[in-house]
């Protein structure tokens, strides 16, 4: 079945680092990728999407690739922010199966110090 | 890990009727509860959150006479769709957390598929 593996936290960075978080993906069929982000006391946002193989998403400064060859998708983010502390989640859902429900990875929460 | 249920699982109903999907936190007490709806083919988008013992926050754009939100205990919260019609058809997901300032992560339930005739 589908599944979403995912770096596990929390990740802590200074400011102005770069930020990567790996994302791996399981599919029999031919899946969206997204990225979710959830800031403090909020729900889930999507980040960024990415609909076929080597689409790159992108928003707010980070990107994404869907790498179709490595069944990957990891967020990338060249220069952080304190306001990018959050817990971020990957996600795929299968656009072509009757059951195209969304699966998450477990999340991975960030943490970047001033 | 922790878990979350939620039923029923699948649901098919005739437009005009009412439809209550359950969201239970199994080995921890949820303090806040999310509701997502996915429509077909396209990413989650945040309905509502729900604190035990409070009124739920609806996002905006979200129908709250028609979505209504209860999350009467730490392990359980309610969504009911009234008086559902074909556009309400889709699937809904609810997560759960133990910390209401979001130091702990969210577990996310397996998701509800909803179906009006």
């Amino acid at each position: 079945g589908n599944s979403v593996t995912q770096m596990e936290g929390p990740v802590t960075l200074s400011e102005e680092a770069f930020l990567t978080i790996n994302c791996t993906y399981t599919a029999t069929g031919y899946p969206s990728l997204f990225w979710y982000v959830q800031y403090p006391g909020e729900g889930l946002q999507l980040l960024l999407k990415a609909t076929k193989a080597d689409d790159k998403g992108s928003n707010k400064g980070f990107e994404a690739t869907y790498r179709k060859e490595t069944t990957s998708f990891h967020l990338e983010k060249g220069s952080v922010q304190v306001s990018d502390s959050a817990v971020y989640f990957c996600a795929l859902s299968d656009r072509f199966l009757e059951d195209d429900k969304i699966i998450f990875g477990k999340g991975t929460r960030l943490h970047i110090l001033p | 890990g922790a878990v979350v249920s939620q039923h029923p699982s699948w649901v098919i109903c005739k437009s005009g009727t009412s439809v209550k999907i359950e969201c239970r936190s199994l080995d921890f007490q949820a303090t806040t509860m999310f509701w997502y709806r996915q429509f077909p083919k396209q990413s989650l988008m945040l309905m509502a959150t729900s604190n035990e013992g409070s009124k739920a926050t609806y996002e905006q754009g979200v129908e709250k006479d028609k979505f209504l939100i209860n999350h009467a205990s730490l392990t359980l919260s309610t969504l009911t769709v009234t008086s559902a019609h074909p556009e309400d058809s889709s699937f809904y997901i609810c997560s759960a957390t133990s910390d209401s300032r979001f130091q702990e992560t969210q577990y996310f339930g397996p998701g509800t598929r909803l179906l009006v005739l």
